[in-house]
């Protein structure tokens, strides 16, 4: 059973470009959910996404956007990027929306540079 | 808002010593809480959880963790270290009316010889 798994693992990209980050849930799960952690920080959220529309999202810039799409897998996409975009990017899986507790598996991340 | 706050940063034990990771947290509402560990370029393993029931709550590798309502803190601790229990610790937080885990800054435990 293969848990969740991420691409790329390691990306570098200039300011100013786009980027595309990519996430397949664990087997049997249908929530993604996004996850950013600044190097020395803890993982911040980013957004989760269930039945294909983002369901909540926290404190992050429209630059930062999503897809779901309907075999569960997700997209994470950033505009413009900025030199604070920088970071290990996580993504976590699980079964069913928010307002019940559902454990979510974490993936092992993509690092992103910005130059 | 809810927020996790973990008292240090870096926590550096002789192998087989005890150790405390403190994690306190604050929200409006109840939360689940958890731990989590992150080794070397390495995602983030769920170490242990408390949703309900018993207030201690104990993970396969020795760690145990105890909810304090009153304190709103949920400190992880091992009586005896290993090497191999050298990682980055996350206390985090869902609370109840959300799927949104809040993190703390997280703790470094650096086991020595």
């Amino acid at each position: 059973d293969a848990g969740v798994t991420q691409s790329p693992t390691h990306l570098i990209k200039t300011r100013g470009q786009q980027v595309t980050l990519r996430c397949s849930p664990k087997s049997g799960h249908d929530t993604v959910s996004w996850y950013q952690q600044a190097l020395g920080q803890g993982p911040q959220f980013i957004f989760q996404y269930y039945e294909e529309e983002e369901r909540q999202r926290g404190n992050f810039p429209d630059r930062f956007s999503g897809h779901q799409f309907p075999n569960y897998s997700s997209e994470l996409n950033v505009n413009a990027l900025l030199l604070g975009d920088s970071a290990l990017y996580l993504c976590a899986s699980s079964l069913g929306l928010a307002g019940s507790y559902n454990e979510q598996f974490f993936g092992p991340g993509t690092r992103l540079t910005v130059l | 808002a809810q927020s996790v706050t973990q008292l240090d940063s870096q926590v550096p034990v002789f192998e087989e010593a005890p150790v405390e990771l403190r994690c306190n947290y604050s929200s409006s509402v109840s939360v689940y809480l958890f731990w989590y560990v992150q080794y070397p370029n390495q995602g983030l393993q769920l170490l242990l959880k408390y949703l309900s029931g018993s207030t201690l709550v104990e993970s396969i590798n020795g760690f145990e963790a105890e909810f304090n309502k009153s304190q709103t803190s949920f400190h992880l601790r091992k009586p005896s270290v290993h090497i191999s229990d050298t990682a980055e610790y996350f206390c985090a937080v869902i609370p109840s009316n959300t799927g949104k885990l809040i993190f703390g800054q997280g703790t470094t435990l650096q086991v020595k010889p």
